[in-house]
């Protein structure tokens, strides 16, 4: 079935250490997102990529980064986690942006937790 | 800016119990609206969702009615499950203003009971 997958489905680190979070998508759509969601909360988007045209919320801290290298794959890159980055990180995908097209499919999640 | 508000929970119920959870938008366009749902442990789920006014999205027995003139978005269902305890989220996404971001409300868990 096509969808979207996210590897490891946990992760620990330690404070400071750099960590790499995997996600692809069988969908062959535009559109990757990455999510953070903390304990009984709502996602938080941090940052998005249209087609190879990244799109960072201003809010979000330079802490977390993000590559595509291609169309199928998404990174999202810690380079020094903080315990307040413990957290479940989601990746999503939808087909374009416009109506109709804008319906994000969830991967199953990354459970991070920073010692 | 683009906003969500859902009931807030824990929602209990006992199985075979109708359900109803609130749903209001704030939106400067004409936003999709969608419900996912998150079991423990896990992803988010798209439940339904709809596209533009009058339209209804239903799924595995729940149904919600995007109404313009209320600006809401009510999930329903009519007989509860044990396995339907989870999360819900109402969601919005702005096409025209946050290039189709999702705006998420808080969640509703509801817990089922037998």
């Amino acid at each position: 079935d096509a969808m979207v997958i996210q590897n490891p489905r946990y992760q620990v680190t330690q404070f400071g250490k750099p960590v790499t979070l995997s996600c692809s998508q069988t969908l062959n759509h535009n559109v990757m997102y990455w999510y953070q969601q903390k304990s009984s909360q709502a996602p938080k988007l941090l940052f998005h990529y249209y087609d190879k045209d990244f799109n960072n919320e201003a809010d979000t801290p330079d802490n977390f980064q993000s590559r595509r290298p291609n169309t199928s794959f998404c990174f999202l890159d810690i380079r020094s986690p903080g315990l307040g980055d413990t957290a479940m990180y989601l990746c999503a995908t939808s087909r374009e942006r416009g109506r109709g097209t804008d319906t994000q499919y969830f991967g199953p999640g990354t459970r991070l937790t920073v010692l | 800016g683009d906003s969500v508000t859902q009931m807030e929970g824990p929602v209990t119920l006992s199985e075979e119990a109708f359900l109803t959870i609130n749903c209001t938008y704030t939106a400067t366009g004409y936003p999709s609206l969608f419900w996912y749902v998150q079991y423990p442990g896990e992803g988010l789920q798209l439940l339904l969702k709809a596209t533009k006014a009058d339209d209804k999205g239903s799924n595995k027995g729940f149904e919600a009615t995007y109404r313009k003139e209320t600006t809401s978005f009510h999930l329903e269902k009519g007989s509860v499950q044990v396995s339907d305890s989870a999360v819900y989220f109402c969601a919005l996404s702005d096409i025209g203003g946050s290039q189709g971001n999702l705006i998420f409300g808080k969640g509703t868990k509801l817990s089922v009971k037998p």
